[in-house]
């Protein structure tokens, strides 16, 4: 099975801090992408992209920034963290096509004090 | 932007029981569904797709998609407390995935 590795597990940042989320994948996949994950909304898209140096928006961009600099590396950026980013974020990798299935990371819960 | 929705929030079935989860997709341009399982504590895995109209089964799972509808909903015959966990299901077009909010299910022994 595809293997997506996130780091940290667990963080806590205060109001206005600067994180960094890290994933990476080594089933050379094209696409990554990063969810946040919140009782009652489901997955929500943050960001994506289908190879190095791509970003694509997605549905809840506003506050993230991300960069995919290898194939293998995506990493979500939060400059001024806000306790609303408090939230489960999953990476996830997929082969390409839109018929792909995804794989998703363990996750990684950020505490916005 | 594309919604999905899903019904209902959250589902009690006792052990051997039927769960029928449903899900709908608010995109004409949807053209793959996915159903995704997620354990309490773990991350979400692909459980089953279906990606043309009509039924597909794969042991005690069953899936069904009329894309006219934009309408899918997995059917669990002979539920297990194991597949107590939260549901959900995933439309895509042009590599966006979007995941709907998620149907709870409980299986009571």
């Amino acid at each position: 099975e595809a293997a997506v590795t996130q780091s940290p597990r667990n963080k806590v940042t205060v109001t206005g801090g600067n994180v960094t989320l890290s994933c990476r994948q080594t089933n050379s996949h094209n696409y990554m992408y990063w969810y946040r994950q919140d009782t009652g909304h489901g997955l929500r898209l943050i960001h994506y992209s289908y190879g190095a140096g791509n970003l694509q928006i997605g549905d809840v961009p506003d506050g993230y920034k991300a960069t995919r600099t290898t194939q293998e590396d995506f990493f979500l950026l939060l400059e001024l963290a806000s306790p609303s980013q408090t939230s489960l974020y999953f990476c996830a990798s997929s082969v390409g096509s839109s018929a792909e299935t995804l794989y998703f990371g363990s996750g990684t819960r950020l505490t916005v004090l | 932007q594309q919604k999905v929705q899903q019904s209902p929030e959250s589902l009690i079935v006792p052990e051997g029981g039927m769960a029928s989860l449903n899900c709908t997709s608010s995109d004409r341009n949807v053209d793959y569904f996915w159903w995704y399982r997620q354990h309490s504590g773990k991350s979400p895995k692909m459980l089953m797709s279906i990606f043309s109209n009509g039924e597909k089964e794969e042991g005690r799972f069953t899936v069904h998609l009329n894309k006219a509808s934009l309408h899918t909903s997995l059917h669990i015959r002979d539920s297990q407390p194991s597949d107590s966990a939260l549901y959900l299901c995933a439309t895509s077009n042009t590599n966006k995935v979007v995941f709907g909010t998620g149907t709870r299910l409980q299986v009571l022994p």
